[in-house]
């Protein structure tokens, strides 16, 4: 079955410390996943995808296929990263179906 | 994504009735799609179209129905049968197999 785990629904960090967002996955191929953000009162949208090894926002996501996960990071958090983030993984045999995790909380304090 | 437009914003539904949430977009995307969003369980895929008049079920489509008549429009009906209707209802859109999603801002369906 594929399935996206994001055991964290809640992450608070004071402004300046690292963050890493928990990602897992389970998959039996070669996963296309993403990363999605949601701002206050915003559209959700796409932050990063693994194929394209970017990094946006100060943000990276490496694809870790021993231990299925695509952990989301940054060094340095700012106040601005507070959001919802989802981790999410494009279908195997449908590539039009996407599978989204729970979603984490980020709260950036200052 | 400014692209698509979702209405409206706030949805009452009473109880036995059937309430329709539009969703159009401008951007020439060949697919869309239609989540339900809750607290703590994240989004889950309700229907989706590929193409103008074909549409699949996604995980969760009892009580909803869809119909694609236009490229533009997909609107999304809740029916009498969707006994636990209320939550935020998001429409998104895609341009290939190989491309990513971007998304509307969202429906809020509320139960009277």
């Amino acid at each position: 079955a594929q399935r996206v785990t994001q055991p964290e629904k809640l992450l608070s960090v004071f402004k300046g410390a690292p963050v890493e967002l928990k990602c897992n996955y389970s998959y039996s191929g070669s996963p296309e996943l993403f990363w999605y953000v949601q701002y206050s009162r915003q559209r959700l949208q796409l932050l990063l995808r693994h194929i394209s090894r970017e990094s946006i926002k100060g943000f990276t996501a490496d694809l870790n296929k021993g231990e299925t996960s695509f952990h989301l990071k940054k060094p340095f958090a700012q106040e601005e990263d507070s959001a919802m983030y989802y981790c999410a993984l494009r279908g195997l045999y449908n590539f039009n179906k996407f599978y989204f995790g729970s979603g984490t909380k980020l709260n950036v304090k200052p | 994504d400014g692209g698509i437009t979702q209405s409206p914003k706030y949805l009452f539904r009473k109880e036995g009735q059937n309430v329709t949430l539009s969703c159009e977009q401008n951007l020439n995307h060949d697919a869309m799609y239609w989540y339900r969003q809750d607290p703590g369980q994240g989004l889950r895929l309700i229907y989706y179209s590929q193409i103008v008049n074909d549409f699949q079920k996604g995980d969760i489509a009892e009580g909803y129905s869809v119909s694609r008549e236009k490229k533009e429009s997909f609107p999304l009906t809740v029916t009498s049968a969707q006994k636990n209707p209320t939550a935020f209802y998001l429409c998104a859109t895609g341009r290939t197999e190989k491309e990513t999603q971007y998304f509307g801002p969202g429906t809020r369906l509320l139960v009277l």
